[in-house]
């Protein structure tokens, strides 16, 4: 089966500063990657995603590259604020003809220090 | 709307003693999953469903049985509870479609086994 590994496993910057997570994902069949924030005590919810046939989206403050070649993608957060502190989540799903089945990766909890 | 929501919130089981968590969704979603999330890890599938009368196990199946007893809900059971299913347990839902993917998760059922 799948398996995906996130690094690091914490993260402390300076407000202002930028956040740089690295996934990395095993099985090839995988096409859809979506990056989950959970706030303390509450329910993970999507900030972004990619699929396989796109290298770099973004959303204001944030952005994921992918390299499918290699296997791995990356969750960037520029300008960084004291409300992204929380623990993101990477994962990585075989599609919709898969029923849209998840593996998600570790965790990393970003900490921004004001 | 009230998206996914899940009963009960918390739960207290002695070793041995069986309960069932209970899922809704209002969001006409046609799969729904159930995850455990322990301390410091990510989510881990239990069980998914891709439509009513059909499920599927997860990454960690054993333990659990899983009904989805119509398009809006979905239940978990523990027929014989262990101190190694204390966690919290997240159900999700989304739509299983080509350019799907993103899952809505509920708000967690804490539940501690002694």
């Amino acid at each position: 089966g799948e398996n995906v590994e996130q690094h690091p496993s914490t993260l402390s910057v300076q407000e202002g500063d930028s956040a740089v997570i690295k996934c990395t994902y095993s099985d090839s069949a995988s096409n859809y990657f979506p990056w989950y924030k959970q706030e303390l005590g509450k329910r993970p919810q999507l900030i972004i995603d990619i699929r396989s046939n796109v290298g770099e989206k973004k959303d204001q403050r944030i952005a994921v590259t992918l390299n499918k070649t290699a296997k791995h993608f990356s969750l960037h957060i520029t300008e960084t604020q004291p409300e992204d502190s929380a623990v993101y989540f990477c994962a990585a799903s075989p599609g919709w003809a898969a029923g849209n089945k998840l593996t998600f990766g570790g965790g990393t909890r970003v900490l921004v220090k004001p | 709307n009230a998206g996914v929501t899940q009963t009960p919130k918390f739960r207290v089981l002695k070793t041995g003693q069986s309960m069932t968590l209970l899922c809704a969704q209002d969001m006409n979603h046609n799969s729904m999953y159930w995850y455990r999330q322990d301390p410091g890890m990510g989510l881990r599938l239990i069980h998914y469903s891709v439509g009513e009368g059909t499920t599927a196990k997860g990454e960690v199946p054993d333990g659990y049985n899983v009904s989805r007893l119509n398009k809006r809900e979905f239940s978990l059971r523990l027929e014989s509870a262990a101190p190694s299913q204390t966690s919290v347990y997240f159900c999700a839902s989304s739509y299983t479609s080509s350019g799907s993917g993103e899952q809505f998760f509920g708000p967690g059922t804490r539940l501690t086994v002694l």
